[in-house]
């Protein structure tokens, strides 16, 4: 069965660097049209998307967090990773992977989901 | 600020039938699809309705999704305590180089 798995400390500083890590497994990375994206909630708020990266390694960012992520795969391992450099308090949130799902060349986003990580951002 | 507008919250008693909206623009819902996830309490959202009124596999019918212009809607029919959670309107933007949008969610309390 399909299952994603986020991984990575449960506390960074300020200023820091996160670095996030997505195992999954049940599907391939390299399947056509797959991907992965990272979406994250602050505790009681709403999901804010991060970013995504498909099999055939395109990527795209949020807008607004563009200039601070990075997401890269490695498909030998199933893992999906993303850096965010400059951590903030208000980065503190829940962070999830979630699959994008290739089904007969059509894309429904966000079919299966991890359980995410919380990441506290404090001094 | 989200750039989807949902409802900040949506009550309903048992078996009543509740309607969760979903306001975007032409770049999101106007020309993409609209999708709805169910975060239940201290979990991580699930599929609910992909491609505007399509239900996954294990999905009751008694949630259907719809859409006409720039807004969509989730409807919850035969209202039952276990649907009390925070529902999320999903779509893509084709602003600037494309990405995901996400609605400020729905918290649905049956009363």
């Amino acid at each position: 069965q399909v299952t994603l798995k986020e991984s990575g400390p449960v506390l960074v500083k300020p200023t820091e660097t996160l670095t996030l890590t997505c195992t999954v497994s049940g599907f391939s990375l390299s399947n056509a049209r797959m991907g992965v994206s990272w979406i994250r909630q602050p505790p009681g708020k709403a999901l804010e998307w991060l970013a995504h990266i498909f099999s055939n390694d395109e990527k795209s960012y949020s807008t607004s967090l563009k200039s601070r992520l990075t997401i890269s795969k490695d498909t030998s391992k199933s893992q999906v990773v993303l850096t965010m450099t400059n951590m903030d308090p208000v980065d503190t949130a829940t962070y999830y992977c979630a699959r994008i799902g290739d089904y007969g060349g059509s894309m429904i986003p966000f079919d299966y989901w991890g359980q995410g990580t919380l990441v506290t951002v404090s001094s | 600020q989200s750039v989807l507008t949902q409802p900040p919250s949506a009550s309903g008693t048992p078996g009543q039938r509740v309607t969760i909206s979903c306001s975007g623009s032409s770049s999101n819902i106007g020309s993409n699809y609209v999708y709805w996830y169910q975060q239940l309490p201290g979990t991580a959202p699930k599929l609910l309705i992909y491609r505007n009124n399509q239900r996954p596999s294990g999905v009751p019918d008694r949630f259907s999704g719809s859409k006409s212009g720039t807004s969509a809607s989730l409807a919850i029919s035969g209202l039952r305590s276990e649907d009390e959670a925070d529902y999320y309107c999903a779509a893509w933007d084709d602003s600037l180089s494309g990405f995901w949008v996400f609605g400020g969610g729905t918290k649905l309390t049956v009363l």
